[in-house]
């Protein structure tokens, strides 16, 4: 079924470690953002992309870098992973950025830094 | 800039009763405005979303909204509200001229249903 894949769906990660979670869409959707969700927060941008080869930072970047290489794969890497970044991970794409289409929503990652 | 605000981070009613989540919502130009579903262990899911090309929204499962813009509100209703709405609704809003197209998120109503 076509729409947002999220790898992997949990993980536990020792402080300092680093990790890679990977966003996947085959629908041809130029914009693409990872999201944190936390408890009584909502949902906070992370970082976010226009297109291959563009990215900028959302509300809340520190600790993250993203790279757009392809208009497919939109991957969110934790530098030296912090106890504060335990939380679950969205990623969303849309294909008309300036559009009211909606977001479609992969099915999260779980993410404990211990 | 823009702004959303839900009132209430819990909603509670009984199985059949009226369904009513409230979001204001604060921006300089006409907003883009949506709501979402999030089921538990779930990505969240488009409910609906107003246009600007009429005022009340029809969405999936039954629910609407109505745009109101001298409330700067756009409330989520359901007339007879059914265990299988439980679920976390966000808001959210994104302005499409003048202004960030980025959606801007609720903190979130958990809607509870009781039999």
């Amino acid at each position: 079924n076509a729409g947002v894949t999220q790898t992997p769906k949990f993980q536990v990660l020792k402080t300092g470690q680093s990790m890679t979670l990977q966003c996947a869409q085959d629908m041809n959707h130029e914009y693409m953002s990872w999201y944190r969700q936390d408890p009584g927060m909502g949902l906070r941008l992370i970082h976010y992309s226009v297109g291959a080869g563009i990215t900028d930072q959302g509300e809340v970047p520190n600790g993250y870098n993203v790279s757009r290489s392809t208009t497919e794969d939109f991957p969110l890497r934790l530098l030296s992973a912090a106890p504060s970044q335990t939380s679950v991970y969205f990623c969303a794409s849309t294909s008309g950025y300036r559009e009211n289409y909606g977001y479609t929503f992969g099915s999260g990652t779980r993410l404990t830094v211990v | 800039a823009q702004s959303v605000t839900q009132l209430g981070s819990h909603v509670s009613v009984s199985e059949g009763a009226l369904v009513l989540l409230r979001c204001n919502y604060s921006s300089s130009v006409p907003p883009y405005l949506f709501w979402y579903v999030q089921y538990p262990n779930q990505g969240l899911q488009l409910l609906l979303k107003y246009t600007s090309a009429a005022t009340l929204v029809k969405g999936i499962n039954g629910f609407e909204a109505e745009f109101k813009k001298s409330e700067t509100s756009f409330h989520l209703t359901k007339p007879s509200a059914h265990m299988s709405d439980a679920a976390e609704y966000f808001c959210a809003v994104s302005l499409p001229s003048g202004g960030s197209y980025i959606p801007t998120f609720g903190r979130g109503t958990s809607l509870i249903v009781h039999p």
